[in-house]
């Protein structure tokens, strides 16, 4: 079936503007992660969703960014005012839940650059 | 807080030899731990992953990792390389469960014919 897709693949956006990168998760998977990886670096955590609630956003850098799940399924990352160093691939994964013994399947990423 | 450390960033083999990705963790808890990989413009894909059932892991690919609470390493190990296996890969943590995975920085692997 169709895995996490995460749209646009590639956004270039200049300094000082919003952006919103989108997610759509696998059907039926309640649960939703947002990452972001840096160049050279690991996947670091940002934000979750349980259902249409964000159960842990401690990764979130700062109020500039905000996500959003209205109905439990797609959601949204929301980006103000970005900045240089917000430039990095944000990724998006999806679980049937939040059991051990389920599997996070990750998109192929947003890549964002900010000019 | 939970962590790993993943204690060379490149790593290369020739092809048909043993391949040994090393992987620390830190963890308050009984943690379970993962290993990723990812191909070049490829997204992540989980190899194995232990959570606290059998101590040596299976995953696909032919790739197996042990986990040694003594020695707080998660270790990943293939007993014979393939070009295929040329990748990213990560070590993961997670304090409980299936939340927020903490990474670790990557290791490269890279197959010599």
């Amino acid at each position: 079936g169709a895995g996490v897709s995460q749209t646009p693949s590639n956004k270039v956006t200049e300094k000082g503007k919003y952006v919103e990168l989108r997610c759509d998760p696998i059907s039926g998977h309640t649960a939703l992660y947002w990452y972001r990886q840096s160049l050279g670096q690991g996947p670091e955590f940002l934000i979750y969703f349980q259902g249409t609630g964000a159960a842990d956003d401690s990764g979130l850098p700062n109020d500039r960014f905000f996500a959003v799940r209205p109905e439990g399924s797609v959601s949204t990352l929301k980006i103000q005012r970005t900045e240089r160093g917000d430039s990095a691939v944000y990724l998006c994964a999806s679980s049937p839940g939040l059991a051990v013994q389920e599997t996070q399947y990750f998109g192929p990423g947003t890549r964002l650059l900010v000019l | 807080a939970q962590s790993v450390t993943q204690l060379d960033s490149h790593v290369s083999v020739s092809e048909g030899t043993p391949v040994l990705l090393r992987c620390n963790y830190s963890s308050s808890y009984s943690p379970s731990l993962f290993w990723y990989v990812q191909h070049p413009n490829k997204g992540l894909q989980l190899l194995l992953k232990y959570t606290s059932a059998a101590t040596l892991v299976k995953g696909i690919n032919g790739f197996e990792a042990e986990f040694k609470k003594s020695e707080t390493s998660f270790h990943l190990t293939k007993p014979s390389a393939h070009m295929s296996d040329a990748a990213e890969y990560f070590c993961v943590v997670s304090l409980f469960g299936n939340e927020k995975l903490t990474f670790g920085t990557g290791t490269r692997l890279t197959i010599i014919p």
